[in-house]
This record gives C-alpha cells, structure tokens and sequence, in this order.
C-alpha cells in the first residue's frame, strides 16, 4: 500500500501562472518531507524540504506547504518557467526495520509549463 | 552533475547474464543507496550501506548482490534477472543515514531480455 501519493501525473500549466503539485501521505509517523525534481536521462534533485514542526518553507520560487491534520503537503512554483518543466517526486523520511533513514516515493507528477 | 556517477547508462542483458552495475561518489559521503525505479511505480529503496556496511536490505531477491568496498563505491551484481527486473537503479548518496538529503546519480536502464 502506498503511503505517499500523488493522485496527478500530469500538469500543465502556462508560462508566468502558478503551479501546484499536490501529495498526500497515510504514515502520522512521517516528520520530515522533500520534493525532489527529475529531468530525462537524469537522477532526481534535491529541491525543497519542511519538517513536521513548521507549515511552510519557502526558497525562492518554490514554496512548500505542510498540512499535518490533513497528511497533504504542496509544492508552489510562482512563477512556472518552461525549464521548470520536469518529473516531481514527493517524499517522506521513514526508518527501515533495521533503524536506518529511508525516503519513501510518490510516483511523481509529470509538470509542463507551457511557453 | 550532482556528484554521483553511474555506469553504465544503459544495460541489455539476457537471463542468464552476469554483469554489474556500478556507482562512485565525489561528495565525501558515508552513506549510499540502491533504488529501482520501475515503470509507473514510486522509487523503491533496494540496499542501504553506511561507512561500508550494509545497514538494510529491503527484502531484495538474491540474484541482486550489493557490493561496497569503500565508502566512494557502490556495486550492484546482476546474475539470472528475470524480464520484470528491467527497470531504472538509481544510486545515491548522503552524508549519512540520518540525513535526509539524498544525492542521486543519473541511473542505469536495465533491459533483461
């Protein structure tokens, strides 16, 4: 069963407009997320992240909401710009059986931003 | 160029093949991972090492060997794959396994024919 989704594969958005990427997740447990942004024939990036203690962290153009009593955070980009167009990947920190930190996926929302 | 190098990009191996895939990191990291990344599902982690040592290994079948000789290093050994283990492996690295940032290499797309 997965415990981080993200319900959109898609999105299109125009160039300059704002772009929200949603994911939601079932574990309580989790305390810190991050979303991470792949481009073709490339591993994914690092881009933002926000602890369970705070509701947003913002980074320039990209902005993450927390809302913890809803398990669903969100990632703002304002404004899009075509390069911003990639793979986008939730996740949460989890720990293994074995105590070590692991990060569990979501499937990833596919972002175009049109010119 | 994130630091983390893998070779090689793209692997076409039949079943009875032996071959491995292999990773190197340039960021001074103690800590490494596996993933594969299969088609329309999420990452999933496959081996966790931390100053060499396997700290997990996420109920992976044993035709996948891991291989860690040093912290810089991370080998993922291939033998009799099956055709559903064709997928993308994704190799990362972090400074250790508490920290949650993951650097992570561009992967290899493995075809088992």
């Amino acid at each position: 069963d997965q415990q981080v989704k993200q319900n959109s594969p898609s999105l299109s958005v125009q160039e300059g407009r704002i772009s929200i990427l949603n994911c939601d997740y079932t574990n309580s447990m989790f305390d810190y997320f991050l979303w991470y942004k792949k481009y073709p024939a490339e591993g994914p990036t690092f881009l933002i992240s926000i602890s369970s203690i705070k509701d947003k962290n913002e980074d320039g153009r990209f902005t993450v909401f927390l809302n913890k009593s809803a398990k669903h955070l969100s990632l703002h980009i304002v404004p899009s710009q075509p390069g911003d167009s990639a793979v986008y990947f939730c996740a949460a920190s989890d720990f293994t059986q074995g105590g070590s930190e692991k990060l569990v996926f979501g499937k990833g929302t596919k972002l175009t931003v049109n010119p | 160029e994130t630091g983390v190098t893998q070779t090689p990009r793209h692997l076409v191996m039949g079943m009875t093949n032996k071959k491995s895939l292999k990773c190197e990191q340039h960021l001074g990291h103690n800590a490494m991972y596996w993933y594969k990344q299969s088609a329309k599902k999420p990452l999933e982690l496959m081996f966790v090492y931390n100053f060499k040592e396997q700290t997990e290994n996420n109920s992976v079948p044993s035709r996948f060997s891991p291989e860690c000789p040093n912290s810089s290093h991370l080998f993922l050994h291939l033998h009799t794959l099956q055709p559903e283990d064709s997928a993308l492996y994704l190799c990362a690295s972090s400074r250790g396994v508490g920290s949650e940032e993951q650097y992570f290499g561009p992967g290899t797309r493995l075809t088992v024919t």
